[in-house]
């Protein structure tokens, strides 16, 4: 079956400090994969996203890429703000495109 | 312009009352979905609709119903509320996955349900 696993939080880092968030997954066929975001007190919005092998996504700084060989999709940013404080969310949605699968959330909190 | 919007933000209510929970999306998506999220922030979903169809439904109580009455709208209706029914729930909208195109999820604030 599908499933997502990613790094177990909280995570805290200094502000300009490099963030990884692993994400791994499972899937038959080729999946897309996304990366979400919570920020305090909202609903989730979409970070960035890639839909197939060797993809990039990228936003607000943010990068993933999309690795069929190690079923991964980390998320990896330079340096980190504090208003990059929010819960992370990976997922994927299967190839039939018809169930979206989240990983657990990590959340991340930066200090200045 | 709100995309996913849901009422209301806040609940709090009683053990074993029966409340409901309203969502709507003006972006003319034909799948609307239910999510709770626990304390731990984990994500579940519950519900899925395509074009007012149910096409997910994860083993959920059947205490909770999901209500569609055209594709803009998916109601959430609780009966007999417990305990630990208190999370967030989230609503959220996208274009017919089985359209080919693998698009984005868009979400509501959520709804914060506090069962005491």
């Amino acid at each position: 079956g599908n499933s997502v696993t990613q790094m177990e939080g909280p995570v805290t880092l200094s502000e300009e400090a490099f963030l990884t968030i692993n994400c791994t997954y499972t899937a038959t066929g080729y999946p897309s994969l996304f990366w979400y975001v919570q920020y305090p007190g909202e609903g989730l919005q979409l970070l960035l996203k890639a839909t197939k092998a060797d993809d990039k996504g990228s936003n607000k700084g943010f990068e993933a890429t999309y690795r069929k060989e190690t079923t991964s999709f980390h998320l990896e940013k330079g340096s980190v703000q504090v208003s990059d404080s929010a819960v992370y969310f990976c997922a994927l949605i299967s190839n039939t495109g018809n169930q979206f699968y989240f990983g657990t959330g990590t959340s991340l909190t930066v200090i200045p | 312009d709100t995309a996913v919007s849901q009422t209301p933000k806040y609940l709090v209510t009683q053990m074993g009352n029966d409340k409901s929970i309203k969502c709507e999306q003006n972006l003319g998506h034909d799948t609307m979905y239910w999510y709770k999220q626990d304390s731990k922030k984990f994500l579940k979903i519950m519900f899925s609709y395509n074009n007012k169809e149910l096409i997910i439904n994860e083993t959920v109580p059947n205490r909770f119903s999901p209500k569609s009455p055209d594709k803009a709208h998916l109601n959430l209706h609780i009966n007999s509320l417990e305990l630990g029914d208190s999370a967030v729930y989230f609503c959220a909208s996208s274009q017919d996955p089985l359209a080919g195109t693998w698009e984005t999820q868009y979400f509501g604030p959520g709804t914060r349900l506090l069962v005491l």
